[in-house]
């Protein structure tokens, strides 16, 4: 198994729709996640943290399960500035590493 | 304004050259790393420095060298630069290894 794993997508959604994207990782000792945002040809952006008690901004939702080791984020009321591909990043316990996933790429379509 | 900053943006070489990358954040961060995206898209940790000393050293070929001068800045030197470099190389910083911030990339292209 792949210490993070995302689903590649493309993920094509309408404007307006709720999208939600999971990450799973291998670590059960993992303790910090985050998720990013990463348009094309520019860095990686903190979108979110994820607690465990579960993080909302806004439209955005990230939750963790850590019972089956995955984090989720939900992005309700789409919108076209939404498109980008999504990483997330979980911590390797007792270090500063992360691991990044390959990242999930949604198209909002008008 | 800029937190995390890098220098060259670009940067375009030939086989066999030695370039040097420049990092620099004023977010009085403690922890600084080096990432490299492929073009696959697959960011992967190359080295991080916390306090100005290595605690990250993943399995990179030893003609990377990180140098951090003091905790604003890291550097990365690249000698005898080969095709496979070729790929964007990212600057992070954190506060105690929580989230990270990116700088914009150098895009390095060696022919």
């Amino acid at each position: 198994r792949k210490e993070v794993e995302q689903d590649p997508g493309p993920f094509n959604v309408p404007e307006g729709a709720t999208v939600a994207f999971n990450c799973t990782y291998s670590n059960s000792a993992s303790q910090s996640f985050f998720w990013y945002r990463q348009d094309c040809r520019k860095e990686p952006k903190l979108l979110m943290s994820v607690y465990s008690s579960g993080n909302e901004d806004g439209r955005f939702t990230a939750q963790l399960n850590r019972a089956s080791q995955y984090i989720s984020l939900l992005i309700r009321d789409s919108k076209l500035s939404d498109s980008a591909t999504y990483l997330c990043a979980v911590n390797i316990p007792g270090t500063y590493k992360y691991i990044f996933g390959t990242g999930t790429r949604l198209k909002v379509l008008a | 304004d800029t937190a995390v900053s890098q220098t060259p943006k670009y940067l375009v070489t030939q086989m066999g050259n030695d370039k040097s990358i420049k990092c620099e954040q004023n977010l009085g961060h403690d922890t600084m790393y080096w990432y490299k995206q492929d073009s696959k898209k697959f960011l992967k940790i190359m080295f991080s420095y916390n306090n100005k000393e290595l605690i990250i050293n993943e399995t990179v070929p030893n003609r990377f060298s990180p140098k951090s001068p003091d905790k604003a800045h890291l550097n990365l030197h690249i000698n005898s630069l080969e095709l496979g470099d070729s790929a964007v190389y990212f600057c992070a910083s954190s506060l105690r290894g929580y989230e990270q911030y990116f700088g914009p990339g150098t895009r390095l292209t060696v022919t």
